[in-house]
């Protein structure tokens, strides 16, 4: 079942924060984000498993809320460069099925 | 390290016919994964290979097929190809199965 992300779309000034949100309603492994400009493929931003461990890019920080199975990407001190469409993968227990299951996108706008 | 790529990047086929894609993982990467991109239906998981084994498959039909040679390359064929196919195809390679994935840029397949 595909992830829900919340907000759909967001509109910053830079400098401004922002937090894209991502529930499921199936027991969680992982968590992966993703960032996708127009015309190009997704960039990996950041990945959370389940207990705790986090891998991904230093300027990003993400949390993994295993009893709700939601997870949160915070954007701070938006740039310019943050502009496009964050979606975020998930990733089951169970070893059978969807590798990534992605929700529909977040897209982000930062505007001078 | 050179990235995922994708050959080709674009082709443009009529309704019938077949196609097929072919995507070489990031060096030392053994696990591949195929998606499909549409507008309508966001990001959708295909299948996976590793050590040339398919370990996962996605909710599409039959005429969707893939395979991955001892070199970790994959390929992915499209028969009787339908104008519902249209949509950007994306490989992405990791390390082992429960990894960061990373992206190929995509082969975008337009079906006239």
């Amino acid at each position: 079942q595909q992830p829900v992300q919340s907000p759909q779309a967001v509109i910053l000034r830079e400098g401004e924060d922002a937090v894209i949100n991502c529930s499921s309603s199936k027991a969680l492994y992982s968590v992966h984000w993703y960032r996708q400009k127009h015309g190009e493929a997704p960039v990996f931003l950041m990945i959370l498993l389940k207990g705790g461990e986090q891998k991904g890019h230093e300027k990003i920080s993400a949390s993994f809320n295993e009893k709700k199975q939601q997870s949160s990407l915070y954007l701070t001190a938006s740039q310019l460069s943050y502009s496009g469409t964050y979606f975020c993968g998930t990733e089951k227990e169970e070893t059978s099925g969807s590798r990534l299951t992605f929700g529909e996108g977040t897209q982000l706008t930062v505007n001078p | 390290k050179a990235g995922v790529t994708q050959t080709p990047r674009y082709l443009i086929k009529t309704r019938g016919q077949q196609v097929t894609l072919s995507c070489s993982p990031i060096s030392g990467h053994r696990s591949v994964s195929w998606y499909q991109q549409t507008p309508g239906q966001g990001l959708q998981f295909l299948f996976e290979y590793f050590s040339e084994t398919q370990r996962n498959k996605g909710n599409f039909p039959g005429r969707f097929s893939g395979r991955q040679f001892s070199n970790s390359r994959s390929e992915m064929n499209v028969s009787t190809l339908e104008l519902g196919d249209s949509a950007l195809y994306l490989c992405a390679s990791s390390l082992a199965v429960t990894d960061t994935q990373y992206f190929g840029p995509g082969t975008r397949l337009t079906v006239l």
